[in-house]
């Protein structure tokens, strides 16, 4: 059984620039998150979906950040325009239910020049 | 802000010896999770805990929920250079589905 997929796995981009981070989450999963990771913060959580809708998008640095998930198998993270301190690894992970354990992605490493 | 502290932040040690990590919080919890983290990987479940006093055992790794579900200990013994990695606690609410991460553990085990 596939994973949760991430894409692309790297992405290197200029400061200004839109970048769109994509997530496949696994077969069966109702819940969906996007967290980022850096040295400094750790792993923050940006924002999660149940069941295709936002629930809590909190951790949403600024208005730069978006995200979507148009349907059960597919979600979206985009940054417009981004800065250099958006560098990070993105990471995309799903649930099988309320409240239980989170299967993560292998990652999106961004960075922004 | 909920936060939960993780100690050591740093570890290393020899193949054999044994070690304990502790994750800390002023919250109380309803779940508690443990991952690892590999480099250019995401984290992955190691177990979850969700009674006070819970000891929960894995092979070479002991878990330990505090009575006030507050605090969480992973106890490893006679590590091996394949624990090396990022530990990572979680705390979980009743009330959300949002998981609330430690500052984290790298641990490194050297031959």
């Amino acid at each position: 059984d596939a994973g949760v997929i991430q894409s692309p796995r790297h992405e290197v981009t200029e400061m200004g620039q839109e970048v769109t981070l994509r997530c496949k989450p696994i077969s069966g999963h109702n819940s969906l998150f996007w967290y980022r990771q850096t040295m400094m913060r750790g792993l923050e959580l940006l924002i999660y979906f149940n069941n295709n809708v936002p629930i809590d998008d909190s951790g949403m640095p600024e208005d730069r950040f978006s995200a979507k998930m148009p349907n059960a198998s597919f979600s979206t993270l985009k940054i417009q325009p981004s800065e250099p301190r958006d560098s990070a690894v993105y990471f995309c992970a799903s649930s099988p239910r309320t409240r239980s354990e989170q299967y993560f992605g292998p990652g999106t490493r961004l960075t922004v020049t | 802000t909920q936060l939960l502290e993780q100690s050591p932040q740093f570890l290393s040690i020899q193949e054999g010896e044994n070690l304990t990590v502790y994750c800390n919080s002023s919250s109380v919890f309803s779940s508690l999770q443990w991952y690892r983290q590999e480099p250019g990987e995401g984290p992955v479940l190691l177990v979850t805990v969700v009674t006070g006093g819970e000891v929960k055992k894995l092979k070479r790794l002991t878990f330990q929920f505090g009575d006030a579900r507050k605090d969480s200990s992973l106890h490893i013994t006679a590590a091996q250079p394949g624990d090396t990695g990022l530990y990572l606690c979680a705390g979980g609410f009743v009330t959300t589905d949002k998981l609330i991460f430690g500052t984290g553990t790298r641990l490194q085990v050297f031959p």
